[in-house]
């Protein structure tokens, strides 16, 4: 069973569109994560949730909104798709923040915006 | 901004130990060290952590300085499948998230 998974793999869509990349974990973990990796490969954090809090990097734009239906799952919606929001997303749990086994993070979602 | 120092790269010979340095000089008392490693086209993945004492795991040892301004991941014997950028992360214990810097792209050649 693959521990954190994302769908979909590939993405591709139109400027203006709205898309939506689904992810779920299944370690019973306490908190999830969106992390975005631009085309020069650098790794920034977009979100943390867990039931109690979001935190939200404050250079995320209000396009990019997480919703969370339970425990397990931090899905990452995108409204008004812009050539810039191409990259690969990864999500990510952990328990009591990582602090004994890290972060465990899925394959990641690569979108790319036409 | 990073707390972490990396070489941009790095090659090592297939079977041999690969040394990755990473200087933290301003790191704060409790303030772990944590090395995670993203192979091509894959999610990031966690190695090891320490605070102050070296650490092993199955995939590799940590070497903390006594004065904890640097660290050494160490990979023994060396694959192909080692091939990836290896992040060094200073972070206080569970508090914040995790934030990443540029890495060392290690390339373990034949």
């Amino acid at each position: 069973d693959t521990a954190v998974s994302q769908t979909p793999k590939y993405l591709v869509t139109q400027m203006g569109n709205d898309k939506s990349i689904k992810c779920e974990q299944n370690l019973g973990h306490d908190t999830m994560y969106w992390y975005k990796q631009d085309s020069k490969k650098f790794l920034k954090i977009m979100f943390s949730y867990n039931n109690k809090e979001l935190i939200i990097n404050e250079t995320v734009p209000n396009r990019f909104s997480p919703k969370s239906p339970d425990k397990a799952h931090l899905n990452l919606h995108i409204n008004s798709l812009e050539l810039g929001d191409s990259a690969v997303y990864f999500c990510a749990s952990s328990q009591e923040g990582g602090l004994l086994y890290g972060y465990t993070f899925g394959s990641g979602t690569r979108l790319t915006v036409v | 901004d990073a707390k972490t120092t990396q070489p941009t790269s790095m090659d090592c010979a297939e079977g041999r130990a690969a040394n990755l340095p990473c200087n933290h000089s301003t790191i704060s008392g409790n303030e772990y060290v944590y090395w995670y490693r993203q192979i091509h086209s894959q999610g990031p993945q966690y190695i090891i952590h320490g605070l102050k004492n070296n650490e092993t795991n199955e995939m590799a040892s940590l070497i903390i300085t006594e004065d904890r301004k640097s660290s050494t991941l160490i990979l023994p014997h060396a694959t192909l499948r080692d091939t990836a950028v290896y992040y060094c992360i200073v972070r206080v214990g569970s508090q914040g998230n995790l934030i990443f810097g540029k890495g060392t792209k290690l390339s373990v050649k034949p």
